[in-house]
């Protein structure tokens, strides 16, 4: 049972415009959700996170929205750069658990 | 550069052999986490140590173990190894405090074997 979903397993975004990528999860018990990016061959990059009290984070060109009673979660990318073309993973986590990660989305950023 | 360190950054070995992998956590950060990303495969968890202890486990086997010194760098030993072990590896650690978790990946272990 997948408890982390990306649903759409690419997406491609005019360079400058806004990227939306999408998570759903279904543990009700997540506190804190994470997004990463990452090339291949490479460690994922940490970008945000968001604790569950919460509903928006925000830092420089990334938000994290949340909304729990939908159990969804998305980032938003502005303005989308060609060096932002990757594959974006979310990540959720309860207590001590590990983190559980969706299969990814990979975004192209066209020129 | 997330601040997490990975040594080697690649190794190659024969089938059967013993191998270790090491990781430096990022200054401060009293977790590490042990994933395996296998060829076309998103990342498994493996293992998980908090400050000396391990804390949890995930798909690892029995062929593969690990520890966390008190220097808080953490050593992924793998023995018996098979063709199908070759994978990265990446090691992570992580910050928690109030509404703040945020979890950092090295630049990971290729490992090949033949």
């Amino acid at each position: 049972d997948q408890q982390v979903k990306q649903n759409s397993p690419s997406l491609s975004v005019q360079e400058g415009r806004i990227s939306i990528l999408n998570c759903d999860y279904t543990n009700s018990m997540f506190d804190y959700f994470l997004w990463y990016k990452k090339y291949p061959a490479e460690g994922p990059t940490f970008l945000i996170s968001i604790s569950s009290i919460k509903d928006k984070n925000e830092d420089g060109r990334f938000t994290v929205f949340l909304n729990k009673s939908a159990k969804h979660l998305s980032l938003h990318i502005v303005p989308s750069q060609p060096g932002d073309s990757a594959v974006y993973f979310c990540a959720s986590l309860s207590g001590n658990t590990p983190l559980v990660f969706g299969k990814g989305t990979r975004l192209s950023v066209i020129a | 550069d997330s601040g997490v360190t990975q040594t080697p950054k690649h190794l190659i070995t024969a089938t059967g052999q013993r191998v270790t992998l090491r990781c430096s956590p990022r200054s401060g950060d009293l977790s590490v986490y042990w994933y395996q990303q296998s060829l076309d495969q998103g990342l498994q968890f493996l293992i998980q140590y908090y400050n000396g202890e391990e804390r949890a486990k995930g798909n690892i086997l029995e062929r593969f173990s690990a520890q966390q010194f008190p220097d808080l760098h953490s050593e992924l030993n793998l023995s018996s190894l098979e063709l199908g072990d070759s994978a990265l590896y990446f090691c992570a650690s992580s910050v928690r405090g109030g509404q703040r978790y945020e979890q950092y990946f090295g630049p990971g272990t290729r490992l090949t074997v033949t």
